[in-house]
């Protein structure tokens, strides 16, 4: 089946360390996106990318990086200069360009910083 | 910042129809108007989508305005499963990706 697939589902770090989160999708979609999001809060925008090998900050990246080497992934790395890493992280991918088609969501990975 | 406004929590009783409000009032004209919905603990799923006309699906209604500036999220008759977090947003034609999401309304069905 299509879809969206983050890794892991839970992850334990502890403070210092970086962290990699996967994003896989195999809906053939240009466009790739991260959110973070805190207890009881909306959904803030770190990342996206609108094609390989290009990609544009969100609202909320400093202490982040990320790669677009391959259409179907898009790899999330949360550093040691993120002050307070400790979110649900969502991945999202769409077709992108000027279709404004649905936005299609991982189930997310949560991330404890220890 | 987010470009569209939401009352913070709505309530209502099971099997009643529902009316989720969002304003928008800075919308250009090339802005469709996205509603997705989030479950505790899962991520957010597509519900419908408009531009300026009215749109009906297995899922829900979407009501927009005629001068676009707000729109309402219909869903005929509320289960408990409709227990969500409902999020309205903009997303423009010109592939302009950076896509913002607000806090949303937070729906609670009364059983």
């Amino acid at each position: 089946d299509g879809g969206i697939t983050q890794s892991p589902k839970y992850l334990f770090r502890k403070e210092g360390q970086n962290v990699t989160l996967s994003c896989e999708q195999n809906l053939n979609h240009d466009a790739m996106y991260w959110y973070r999001q805190d207890p009881g809060q909306g959904l803030r925008l770190i990342y996206y990318s609108q094609i390989v090998n290009d990609f544009q900050k969100g609202d909320i990246a400093e202490g982040y990086s990320v790669s677009r080497e391959k259409k179907e992934s898009f790899p999330l790395t949360v550093t040691s200069a993120q002050k307070n890493p400790t979110a649900f992280y969502l991945c999202a991918s769409s077709i992108g360009g000027t279709n404004t088609g649905e936005l299609f969501f991982g189930e997310g990975s949560r991330l404890t910083v220890l | 910042d987010a470009k569209t406004t939401q009352p913070n929590s709505m309530e209502s009783n099971e099997e009643e129809p529902v009316h989720l409000p969002c304003n928008h009032s800075t919308i250009s004209g090339t802005d469709y108007i996205h509603w997705y919905r989030q479950l505790p603990s899962q991520g957010p799923e597509y519900v419908i989508h408009g531009l300026t006309s009215n749109v009906n699906n297995r899922m829900a209604s979407l009501a927009i305005a005629e001068d676009r500036k707000s729109s309402t999220l219909i869903l005929h008759r509320a289960t408990l499963r409709d227990a969500a977090v409902y999020y309205c947003i903009l997303r423009d034609n010109f592939g302009n990706e950076k896509l913002t999401f607000g806090t949303g309304t937070r729906l609670t069905i009364i059983p």
